[in-house]
């Protein structure tokens, strides 16, 4: 157990929805990232967040936003589904700042498994 | 852009040796992960490496040349539970901050 959380594990819904993914990050860690793992792209980063502050952007698209909480949770919008957003899609956290040097290990939760029909 | 490459798979005998192979092209380096995958789970830390050589932790070891762009994972007494895919990551400077890019991973299968 990394110690994060996300809910929901299962979601499914239909193409054109929208659906909100949450994450909350370990305690102490003030980063929080988005990944998206389908297979045939593999795990591609979305968004990072430090202390509330988008720090920098992924291959995300427009129709998906993100946002982090003063309590540090952090939430996934997906809007307009569609099919090929089916995915796994995880959430990590870490102590740093995303934009600091050096090491800086990302805790990656066990994933919300997004399925689009 | 940024680059990754790994093999798609392996196949190794219970108690042997292998070694997973990264190479990667990037604009800008600050450090390579790797991280092990099961099927349906979540990646956790293996290693990291930010600077050439060799980084050992138990079985594991990750050795990284910057000059050349190019990464090994190499795993020792080889035990069924390695079964898992092993994914490679740099961490390069984009837009005042560092982000991760992933290689496909490479599914390893330990037989015995």
């Amino acid at each position: 157990d990394s110690g994060v959380t996300q809910t929901p594990k299962h979601l499914i819904t239909a193409t054109g929805q929208r659906v909100t993914l949450r994450c909350s990050p370990r305690s102490g860690d003030l980063s929080v990232y988005w990944y998206q793992q389908s297979l045939d792209q593999g795990l591609q980063f979305l968004i990072q967040y430090y202390n509330g502050e988008e720090r920098a952007k992924g291959n995300i698209l427009e129709r998906f936003s993100a946002q982090q909480f003063p309590d540090l949770h952090s939430e996934l919008n997906l809007s307009s589904l569609e099919l090929g957003d089916s995915a796994l899609y995880f959430c990590a956290s870490s102590v740093g700042d995303p934009a600091g040097e050096g090491y800086n290990e990302q805790f990656f939760g066990p994933g919300t498994r997004l399925t689009v029909l | 852009g940024q680059n990754i490459d790994q093999p798609t798979e392996m196949t190794a005998t219970e108690g042997a040796i292998v070694q997973i192979n990264c190479t990667y092209q990037t604009s800008g380096f600050n450090g390579l992960f790797w991280y092990q995958q099961h099927a349906g789970e979540a990646p956790t830390f293996l290693s990291y490496n930010v600077l050439d050589g060799l980084e050992e932790k138990g079985r594991f070891s990750s050795f990284l040349s910057r000059s050349k762009g190019y990464s090994y994972l190499l795993l020792k007494e080889l035990q069924m539970k390695d079964s898992a895919s092993y994914l490679c990551a740099v961490r390069a400077p984009s837009g005042g901050s560092y982000i991760p890019t992933f290689g496909r991973g490479t599914s390893l299968i330990v037989h015995p």
